[in-house]
């Protein structure tokens, strides 16, 4: 079974410039989930899309924004770059339990991330 | 909204139990914990997820008291391929909400 995965792996932008980054979840998988990880900290949740709609959304301003298509796959869009955007950024996808969402319960996998680097 | 805390960093040595504590006072009765591992530039990787009363699968071992207010991951004979961050998630069942910890570096000398 394929895992979780991103592109580009790696990408060098400028501020001001924008990205698009891409992930495919697992076959079976709804719900993708985008996090950002600056080096060395922790997860910082960005979006949360099930069945192509957007169910939840972190603490990031609307330049941070996404969507999922029709095959659960999903884009993260950041535009007006700035330096503080460096970092990796993780998708995740889970799949539902019986039917149900069930946070936390639906085991997330992770791809490898893409990293961003904003110079 | 619960908040989970765990330590930041913990040091032990290859062959010993290493328990790496969560806190986590505002967990609600439908709330699940999952922990989970991160190497350097990788995503990190379920380790063992439960609600209540301990868990084990063939690579750690999960206790969560009676009030569920903290849960302890527990890794058995640890080898230096272990050093990672291992990190903590609430899963809010009331508002969809995962709540991640700001995980814990375990660092394993020989």
């Amino acid at each position: 079974e394929a895992g979780v995965t991103q592109s580009p792996t790696h990408l060098i932008k400028t501020r001001g410039q924008q990205v698009t980054l891409r992930c495919s979840p697992i076959s079976g998988h709804t719900s993708v989930y985008w996090y950002q990880q600056a080096l060395g900290l922790g997860l910082q949740f960005l979006l949360w899309y099930d069945e192509g709609e957007e169910r939840n959304r972190g603490n990031f301003p609307p330049r941070f924004s996404g969507r999922q298509f029709p095959n659960y796959s999903s884009e993260l869009n950041v535009n007006a770059l700035e330096l503080e955007d460096s970092a990796l950024y993780l998708c995740a996808s889970s799949r539902k339990n019986r039917g149900f969402i069930l946070p936390g319960a639906n085991v997330l996998t992770f791809g490898a991330g893409s990293r961003l680097t904003v110079l | 909204l619960a908040k989970t805390t765990q330590p930041i960093s913990m040091d032990s040595y290859e062959g010993q139990e290493v328990n790496i504590t969560c806190s986590h006072n505002n967990i609600a009765t439908n709330d699940y914990i999952t922990w989970y591992q991160q190497f350097p530039s990788q995503g990190p990787r379920f380790i063992i997820q439960g609600y209540k009363t301990k868990v084990t699968n063939e690579v750690a071992s999960l206790f969560i008291p009676a009030d569920r207010k903290s849960s302890t991951l527990s890794l058995p004979r640890v080898s230096l391929s272990d050093t990672a961050v291992y990190y903590c998630l609430v899963g809010e069942y009331s508002n969809y909400q995962l709540i991640w910890g700001a995980g814990t570096k375990l660092i394993i000398k020989p």
